[in-house]
C-alpha cells in the first residue's frame, strides 16, 4: 500500500484479555517501530525492528508486552492480560533511511 | 536517556505571520532531528528533518535550524495559513544513529487565525 496501515483501528477489550495489534509497513521499508501515544502527548517509544530482528525493546513497559516481525514485513504487538492502564493509541511507523512514517494507529480501550 | 523539551506548548498567530517552535535535547550523541505535524484524528506526519552535519534546512515555507553546541533546534514556519493549524512535535534520535528510537517533545498546539 501507499502508507503504513494498522488494524484494527479501534479495539475494546475487557481487563485480563489478550490483544494483538497489527502493523503493515510501507513496502520495502527495513525498519519498523512501535510507539504508544497518550492524549495530548508525543509518541513514546516501545520497540523497533530491522528486518525481522528486534533491535531495541527497552520501551516495552513490562513482560506483558511483546512484539514480533517474523518475516521482516508485518509486525504484531501483543499485550497479554490487559489492564486499564494499557488504554492508549498504539502507533506503528516504518522507515527506509531515517525518516519514520507513521500509520493511523490503533485506539485500545481496556474496560 | 535522551530528554527533549519543547516550547511553547501553545502558539497562536495571525494568518501571514511567522511561527517559531523551539526544542532542546540532552544527549550530545543525537544526530537526527525530525519535526512532525499531527492533525486531529491522524498519525504524526513527517514535515522536515535535519541531521547534525547541517545547520539549517529549508522546504518552501518551513525551515529548521540546529545548534549542536547549545543542543537546541527550531522550526520556523513563514506566511502561516489556517491549514498550518495542528500539533507539532519535535524529536531526537538517541545514541547517534538516525535509525532507531525517537524521543519526542511534548508538542506545540499551533493555531493560525484567518
Amino acid at each position: 500500500g501507499a502508507g503504513v496501515s494498522q488494524s484494527p483501528r479501534y479495539k475494546v477489550t475487557k481487563r485480563g484479555q489478550d490483544v494483538a495489534l497489527r502493523c503493515d509497513p510501507i513496502s520495502g521499508h527495513v525498519s519498523l517501530y512501535w510507539y504508544r501515544q497518550a492524549l495530548g502527548q508525543g509518541p513514546e517509544f516501545l520497540t523497533y525492528f530491522n528486518y525481522e530482528a528486534q533491535q531495541d525493546k527497552s520501551g516495552l513497559p513490562n513482560d506483558r508486552f511483546s512484539a514480533e516481525r517474523p518475516e521482516g514485513s508485518i509486525s504484531t504487538l501483543t499485550i497479554q492480560r490487559t489492564e486499564q492502564r494499557d488504554s492508549a493509541m498504539y502507533r506503528c511507523a516504518s522507515s527506509l533511511q531515517g525518516g519514520q512514517f507513521f500509520g493511523p494507529g490503533t485506539r485500545l480501550t481496556v474496560l | 536517556g535522551e530528554n527533549v523539551e519543547q516550547h511553547p506548548s501553545t502558539l497562536s498567530v495571525q494568518e501571514g505571520d511567522s511561527a517559531v517552535i523551539k526544542c532542546t535535547y540532552s544527549d550530545s550523541a543525537s544526530n537526527y532531528f525530525p519535526w512532525y505535524k499531527q492533525e486531529l484524528g491522524k498519525g504524526p506526519q513527517l514535515i522536515i528533518d535535519i541531521r547534525s552535519n547541517v545547520g539549517e534546512k529549508k522546504d518552501q515555507r518551513i525551515a529548521v535550524t540546529l545548534n549542536k553546541t547549545a543542543k537546541h533546534f527550531s522550526l520556523h514556519i513563514t506566511e502561516t495559513q489556517p491549514e498550518d493549524s495542528a500539533v507539532y512535535f519535535c524529536a531526537a534520535s538517541e545514541g547517534g544513529t538516525s535509525y532507531g528510537k525517537l524521543t519526542f517533545g511534548q508538542g506545540t498546539i499551533l493555531t493560525v487565525h484567518p
